[in-house]
């Protein structure tokens, strides 16, 4: 298995732009979870989802990130209208079940300008 | 104050040197216990995985967790400098639907 992927890699946009960020899980893995990672919050959770279900998005930020998996293999996570403080890492990772072990991807290193 | 504390280093040590990293932490509840290393550009692997307290070792690598004390630690025994990674600390109570609160990392470097 290729592990989960990420894209892309980098991302550099202006700010007031729309972001999209791609992720394709590992086969099998029923949880996906997206998070963030900056030098001064380190990694936090944004949301998970179950079988393409969300479950907890308490930890989005604001209304204008937004995450959607339409199927089993794809999620993405959207930043309308993007701001400078949005620039960090963005990881997605999945587990086979919510207590098991986090593979994550490379992540998308986010710049917005 | 945040729930888990992590000496965020940088941490830079000579080759063959037994490395310690720590966290400490405020929530009782956790019982789960992990390290993660992440490789620069890359993302988390985990690399330990302890249950409530005691230690666990796994070749050059032993997990402690005192949770009297509300402090786990990683001991790196003949640090390689294929070890220079930043380590993060994870932990969670034992919930179904708890998700793992990361530390923010300690950097380390190991010299050859």
């Amino acid at each position: 298995d290729a592990g989960v992927i990420q894209s892309p890699r980098h991302e550099v946009t202006e700010m007031g732009q729309e972001v999209t960020l791609r992720c394709k899980p590992i086969s099998g893995h029923d949880y996906l979870f997206w998070y963030r990672q900056t030098m001064m919050r380190g990694l936090e959770l944004l949301i998970y989802f179950n079988n393409n279900v969300p479950i907890d998005d308490s930890g989005m930020p604001e209304d204008r990130f937004s995450a959607k998996m339409p199927n089993a293999s794809f999620s993405t996570l959207k930043i309308q209208p993007s701001e400078p403080r949005d620039s960090a890492v963005y990881f997605c990772a999945s587990s086979p079940a919510i207590n098991e072990k986090l593979f994550f991807g490379s992540g998308t290193q986010l710049s917005v300008l | 104050q945040k729930e888990v504390e992590q000496d965020p280093g940088p941490l830079s040590v000579p080759e063959g040197a037994i490395v310690s990293l720590n966290c400490t932490y405020s929530n009782s509840a956790f019982q789960y216990f992990m390290w993660y290393r992440q490789y620069s550009r890359k993302g988390p692997e985990l690399l330990m995985y302890t249950y409530s307290s005691g230690n666990k070792e796994d070749g050059r690598f032993t997990a402690q967790v005192d949770k009297s004390s509300k402090y786990i630690s990683l001991f790196i025994r003949d640090s390689q400098p294929s070890d220079s990674a930043t380590y993060l600390c994870a932990m969670r109570d034992s919930g179904s639907a708890r998700q793992l609160t990361f530390g923010s990392g300690t950097q380390l470097t190991v010299l050859p």
